[in-house]
Formats: structure tokens, sequence, C-alpha cells
């Protein structure tokens, strides 16, 4: 059974910095990319960003309002992916979903971490 | 810049068929994807490359494209099938983009 877990979300003061984790487990971990999506408070779904597979040298892939703050990575030995968002804002607050991304689709999603970025 | 267009809201009562459209011009270069989102959990994905469905989603639910619009068609709607419903596809970088979500209430 394929399962992501989230951890690492919290609150935070803005300008500082969090890092989350997806723990995969039920599949081959390496062989697919990794995408966080995020949906802040009451609102729809927004695509945050994806690391491909080893296969495709894992770059990294960003949406425009978190480029340059937010960083991918994977260690697919633990079969983890991170998420370290840097600066954060108010309006990065938002429940962060981990899902495998499979197909230029979201096949698989974790059950989500609430990021909530105040003083 | 890219978006894909959903109605806000569709109610219906138990048995209809709904519809769920969601337009952009990008939909005619890249496939489209349909998630099913109940409040307090995760989104599942219902529908992928615009009409194949993944193994375990009744076959009340389809999908189908044609030039600038996807539709998601729930047949014989049901009162479990009262939930957000977002499309996906890609933006002109080959990205991924949602729709803005369809809140279906069944009467």
């Amino acid at each position: 059974e394929v399962q992501l877990v989230e951890s690492g979300g919290g609150l935070v003061q803005p300008g500082r910095s969090l890092r989350l984790s997806c723990t995969a487990s039920g599949f081959t971990f390496g062989d697919y990319a990794v995408s966080w999506v995020r949906q802040a408070p009451g609102k729809g779904l927004e695509w945050v960003g994806f690391i491909r597979s080893n296969a495709y040298g894992g770059t990294t892939e960003y949406a425009a309002s978190v480029k340059g703050r937010f960083t991918i990575s994977r260690d697919d030995s633990k079969t983890i992916a991170y998420l370290q968002m840097n600066s954060l804002k108010n309006e990065d607050t938002a429940v962060y979903y981990c899902t495998r991304y499979y197909g230029d689709g979201f096949d698989y999603w974790g059950q989500g971490t609430l990021v909530t970025v105040s003083s | 810049s890219y978006e894909l267009t959903q109605p806000p809201s569709v109610s219906l009562s138990p048995g209809q068929t709904a519809r769920i459209t969601c337009s952009g011009d990008a939909l005619p270069k890249h496939y489209a994807y349909w998630y099913q989102q109940k409040p307090g959990q995760a989104p599942v994905m219902l529908i992928y490359k615009d009409n194949e469905r993944p193994s375990g989603i009744p076959e009340r639910f389809s999908g189908s494209s044609s030039g600038t619009t996807v539709t998601l068609t729930i047949s014989g709607v049901q009162a479990e099938d009262e939930a957000d419903y977002y499309c996906q596809s890609a933006d002109r970088s080959g990205n991924p983009l949602f729709g803005g979500g369809t809140n279906l209430t069944v009467l």
C-alpha cells in the first residue's frame, strides 16, 4: 500500500524557516517524482514544486510564488523527500501535501501537515 | 497566464447526473486530471489523462475532453459524492496547474 506521511509543520514567525519531511513507503521511491501541493485555509489547491527522480536528473521545478525561497530535495536511501521553506510569509500559511507525481498528475497524496506563519 | 476555470458550485438531487466543466487554453495541449476532496481529507485522484479511471474509483465517475474544455461526469450522484472537485493540467511551461475547484452539493 502506497503511503506518504508528512511531518514538520507548525507555527513559525514571518521571515523564519521550516523544513517539512515526507516519508514514503509501499513503492519504489527512487523511481518516482515527488511534488508538494498546498492549500491555504478555505482556499483551493496550489502546486508548490516537484523533484524528478534521479533517473531524470533529480532536478526541481517551483511555482513562481515560492521560487528562490523554497527548496525540494530527496534522500532515496531513506525514502524521504524534504521541503525547505525559507523567508516564510503570512501567505505561506497552508496545509502542505506531499504527493507522488506520475504522468503529470498526482496519484497518491499524504494527509498533509499544517504550516502557520504568524507573529 | 494560463488559467483553468471551473464553476464555483453545482447543486443537484441524488440520482441526477453532475457535469463539472474545466476550461483553459492549455487543455488541447496537455492531459487533464480530476481530484475529489472531502472536508478535512486529502484529495483523491478520480480521473487521469482526460478519461482514465484509477483502480478503485467507481464507474459512475468519467472524464471527457473537447477542445479547450474537459468535463467530469458523475452519473447517478450519491450523497457521499458531496465534495470539492478540482481539475488539473499544465501551464505553458508544462508545470502543474489547478482549477479553482467546484463544490458539489447533493440536495
